[in-house]
């Protein structure tokens, strides 16, 4: 079955260390997204992507970068600039008739 | 920029009763899509209803239908028969389809947790 994978599903990251979110999908879809979700802020646009090698920031980017090397592959890194990164991080993928698919998020907790 | 502004934080509704969400949207643009995504507590968002904005005919999804008024920019979701596993977060969402804004991003309401009451 066709999907997306994001892993891992928890990860603990000290202060000043870079760690990077998986995301893989076989949907063949063009678009890419990362989404951060904080309680009562609902879902927030962090980079997309619309082609291979082509990257946007979206309304939160600041302390992240993105790379797009695969039509399947869209890895997010959060930097040590990124200052609060505790948060869930959805990642999503979309082909424009269908609609969004949504990977099954990883919890970032800064430890 | 589009907005989107879910006013309810929180809901709560009797097992086998009707409950409506609140959603309001600003845009400028004519053409864009709206949508109402579940959130349960395994967090994995799932598609409840999606809208065209040039369709006048409200969508229907089996218990899930939504009361669109365009010139409101009001969109809410209304459950029908409400069922234990009904209980979620709900999250409205806004996409433009019009040309170079159609880059396929979402704009997300702040969310409404439904409770079900037994």
């Amino acid at each position: 079955d066709g999907g997306i994978t994001q892993s891992p599903k928890y990860l603990f990251r000290k202060e000043g260390q870079n760690v990077t979110l998986s995301c893989e999908q076989n949907l063949n879809h063009d678009a890419m997204y990362w989404y951060r979700q904080d309680p009562g802020q609902g879902l927030r646009l962090i980079y997309y992507s619309q082609i291979v090698n082509d990257f946007q920031k979206g309304d939160i980017a600041e302390g992240y970068s993105v790379s797009r090397e695969k039509k399947e592959s869209f890895p997010l890194t959060v930097t040590s600039a990124q200052k609060n990164p505790t948060a869930f991080y959805l990642c999503a993928s979309s082909d424009r008739r269908r609609g969004y698919t949504f990977g099954s998020g990883t919890r970032l907790t800064v430890v | 920029a589009q907005t989107v502004t879910q006013s309810q934080p929180e809901m709560s509704v009797q097992e086998a009763e009707t409950v409506t969400l609140s959603c309001t949207y600003d845009t400028s643009e004519s053409d864009y899509y709206l949508f109402w995504y579940k959130q349960p507590p395994s967090r994995q968002m799932i598609l409840v209803i999606r809208q065209e904005a040039y369709k006048q005919q409200n969508a229907t999804e089996n218990r899930f239908s939504v009361n669109f008024q365009k010139a409101a920019k009001s969109f809410s979701l209304k459950i029908s028969d409400s069922q234990l596993g009904d209980a979620a977060m709900y999250f409205c969402a806004y996409r433009s389809a019009m040309g170079s804004s159609n880059t396929g991003k979402l704009i997300f309401g702040q969310g409404t947790t439904l409770q079900v009451k037994p």
